[in-house]
């Protein structure tokens, strides 16, 4: 199957700096990248979907100048977590879906913990 | 909006017995997928099994398969001779056609019994 690889896995930073999280497709051209969030013991929530070349469609109540995404390229995306703060604190995963139609399958990364402290 | 709801948070089988996971989802769209997704300790999401909502016949994969009722919007997912590697938490997700943005369900914690 596709690969799509997410770096860092762990990131611990200090409240009021920036973090920025990478999710590349590694074998396979990516058009649109999701990013989720997930809470402890809890499920996966659309944060936005990230389109290569235009800007990100954002989910309701995520704000947009917080997380910050860019999809430069067809097999990059970045979110970017500005001036984070400990209710930050989360899991984000990204995924990324493979352009044939036919046999829609979405890849995930493995997944970012972040720590705000 | 479309919904997807796990009335399960927790399941423990007996290891080679079998177990059904629940899943029930809420959509407007006509054409649609469904998955089950699990997610091990390690946090990193894998695909069990996918369905596509124009297809009748029940999709399986070895030891996996789904009871698929569309009339029902009902999902479940049975696992046969459980093991191990199947303790994990289990996602049931739905994508409509032409939009690959999945609705999660909260999830079912499967505990397998050695």
């Amino acid at each position: 199957g596709a690969v799509v690889s997410q770096h860092p896995s762990r990131v611990i930073c200090k409240s009021g700096t920036s973090v920025k999280i990478e999710c590349r497709s590694l074998d396979f051209q990516a058009t649109t990248m999701f990013w989720y969030r997930q809470f402890p013991k809890q499920s996966l929530m659309l944060m936005a979907t990230s389109n290569e070349g235009s800007k990100a469609t954002y989910e309701q109540g995520v704000e947009k100048d917080k997380f910050l995404i860019n999809h430069a390229s067809l097999t990059l995306s970045t979110l970017t977590v500005t001036s984070a703060h400990p209710e930050d604190s989360s899991f984000y995963i990204c995924s990324a879906t493979f352009p044939d139609r036919a046999k829609t399958e979405a890849f995930f990364g493995q997944g970012t913990r972040l720590t705000v402290v | 909006a479309q919904t997807v709801t796990q009335s399960q948070p927790e399941m423990s089988v007996q290891e080679a017995e079998t177990v059904t996971l629940s899943c029930t989802y809420d959509t407007s769209e006509s054409d649609y997928y469904l998955f089950w997704y699990k997610q091990p300790p390690s946090r990193q999401m894998i695909l069990v099994i996918r369905q596509e909502a124009y297809k009748q016949q029940n999709a399986t994969e070895n030891r996996f398969s789904v009871n698929f009722q569309k009339a029902a919007k009902s999902f479940s997912l049975k696992i046969s001779d459980s093991q191990l590697g199947d303790a994990a938490m289990y996602f049931c997700a739905l994508a409509n056609f032409g939009n690959e943005k999945l609705t999660f369900g909260t999830g079912t914690r499967l505990t397998i019994i050695p």
